[in-house]
């Protein structure tokens, strides 16, 4: 089985550019996260699909951060204008839940796209 | 708001030796409660998950230990090796399924 895909691994970019990063789930999984993982915490939730719908994106900045998950499979994450303080590890992952199914069912994490601002 | 939190946050110890990781969350409401491992520049590699209505799970030299009540988990790794170094995360998981990450436990086995 194929994990999850994430592209690019590795970004450069200066401040107030734009950055775009794509995230295959898992074959079947419903359910994929975008989550920010700044170096020495732990990964914080931005955005969770169910399908093609957004289930929560409390803690998505929604004034440079956007995501879209057409067709309920692959998605995209971007910001625009970048600052300094988004330089993170974006990861993407995905599961087969359903929202509110709770069973004993996993989450799959992509390796990370890196990002750096400078 | 929930609050998760792992002590120690970096631990070195020498091959063989038992080790207790410690997870701390603010709000018992939880569905589950999962640990993870992350070696550098990798993604997230699930290890126990422990449903609300158990106390314990176990795979091979791996124990995690869930009360819910005090709002604690534990991570026991038996007999540590150098494979064993990594970051140790645990999550609490909520409504939605949504995931909420402590900050880690950076592991370092010296051989």
């Amino acid at each position: 089985e194929a994990g999850v895909a994430q592209s690019p691994r590795y970004k450069i970019i200066e401040k107030r550019q734009s950055v775009a990063f794509w995230c295959n789930p898992i074959s079947g999984h419903a359910t994929l996260y975008w989550y920010q993982q700044i170096l020495g915490q732990g990964p914080k939730l931005l955005i969770q699909f169910q399908n093609n719908g957004v289930v929560d994106d409390s803690q998505l900045p929604k004034d440079r951060f956007s995501a879209e998950r057409l067709k309920g499979v692959d998605s995209t994450l971007k910001i625009q204008p970048a600052k300094l303080e988004d330089s993170a590890v974006y990861l993407c992952a995905s599961s087969s839940l359903r929202t509110g199914h709770l069973s004993g069912n996993t989450i799959y994490f992509g390796e990370g796209s890196w990002l750096t601002v400078v | 708001k929930q609050e998760v939190t792992q002590i120690p946050a970096a631990l070195s110890v020498p091959e063989g030796e038992n080790l207790v990781l410690n997870c701390s969350f603010t709000d018992s409401a939880i569905y589950n409660l999962q640990w993870f491992r992350q070696d550098p520049g990798k993604g997230l590699t699930s290890l126990l998950l422990i449903q609300s209505s158990q106390r314990e799970q176990t795979s091979g030299r791996l124990n995690a230990s869930l009360d819910k009540s005090s709002g604690r988990s534990t991570l026991y790794i038996a007999a540590s090796q150098p494979g064993d170094s990594a970051t140790y995360l645990c999550a609490v998981v909520r409504g939605t399924y949504k995931y909420i990450f402590g900050t880690g436990t950076r592991l370092k086995v010296l051989a």
